[in-house]
């Protein structure tokens, strides 16, 4: 099975802060995903993927930025945290038509 | 604009009923849909999926219905057992590697 590996469950950090929030799959996908979860909104796609340095826009890509340097690894990064991006982060690749891996998820709190 | 939503926000069942899960959707030149379940503190889990060129599909437990008259797709758990307890949403393929997503029902099973 494909294995979508979020590096941390839980982040709190400082409003202003830079984070790096890390997605590492296993099974040589090209295309992977970053969206953030929130109540009554459902998922919102961020970023996306489909290539090692090749990046497009989601829905909602303010106040973030990308990185895809190796295939395996996709990095959402929010350049100077905000309270109202305190979210559940979820990481997904799709390497066939049957929808999405999803990692476990990142919950980051911005205080 | 396009969109994916669901009836209800949430939905009680006895243990050993069948839960019924709705969702409706506003492209109609959506050619795939799926269902996924998210249990608390995990990503999203592929559940079922269905064509457009079918107006039923079932799996073990559970069955997805698809009525293409009026944008409307069901999920339906027969046996409703604990371990169903999560929150179910649908998604709809919008083409250029992205999926629409409902913003979810809770399922509660009721012991």
């Amino acid at each position: 099975d494909v294995k979508v590996t979020q590096s941390s469950r839980y982040l709190v950090k400082r409003t202003g802060e830079k984070v790096f929030l890390e997605c590492v799959q296993d099974m040589d996908h090209e295309n992977m995903f970053w969206y953030r979860q929130d109540p009554g909104l459902g998922l919102r796609l961020i970023y996306f993927s489909y290539d090692v340095k090749m990046k497009e826009k989601g829905d909602i890509p303010e106040g973030y930025s990308v990185s895809r340097e190796k295939k395996e690894r996709f990095s959402l990064i929010l350049e100077s945290a905000s309270t109202n991006q305190t979210s559940m982060y979820l990481c997904a690749t799709r390497g066939s038509r049957r929808g999405y891996t999803f990692g476990s998820g990142t919950r980051l709190t911005v205080v | 604009g396009e969109s994916v939503g669901l009836h209800l926000p949430t939905l009680s069942v006895q243990e050993g009923d069948n839960s019924i899960i709705n969702c409706a959707y506003s492209n109609s030149a959506s050619d795939y849909f799926i269902w996924y379940k998210q249990e608390s503190g995990k990503g999203p889990q592929f559940i079922i999926d269905i064509r457009s060129n079918m107006d039923k599909r079932q799996g073990q437990r559970v069955t997805v219905l698809l009525n293409k008259t009026v944008k409307h797709l069901s999920l339906q758990i027969a046996a409703t057992q604990p371990g169903d307890s999560a929150v179910y949403f649908c998604a709809e393929y919008s083409g250029t590697y992205k999926y629409i997503f409902g913003t979810g029902t809770r399922l509660k099973v009721l012991a």
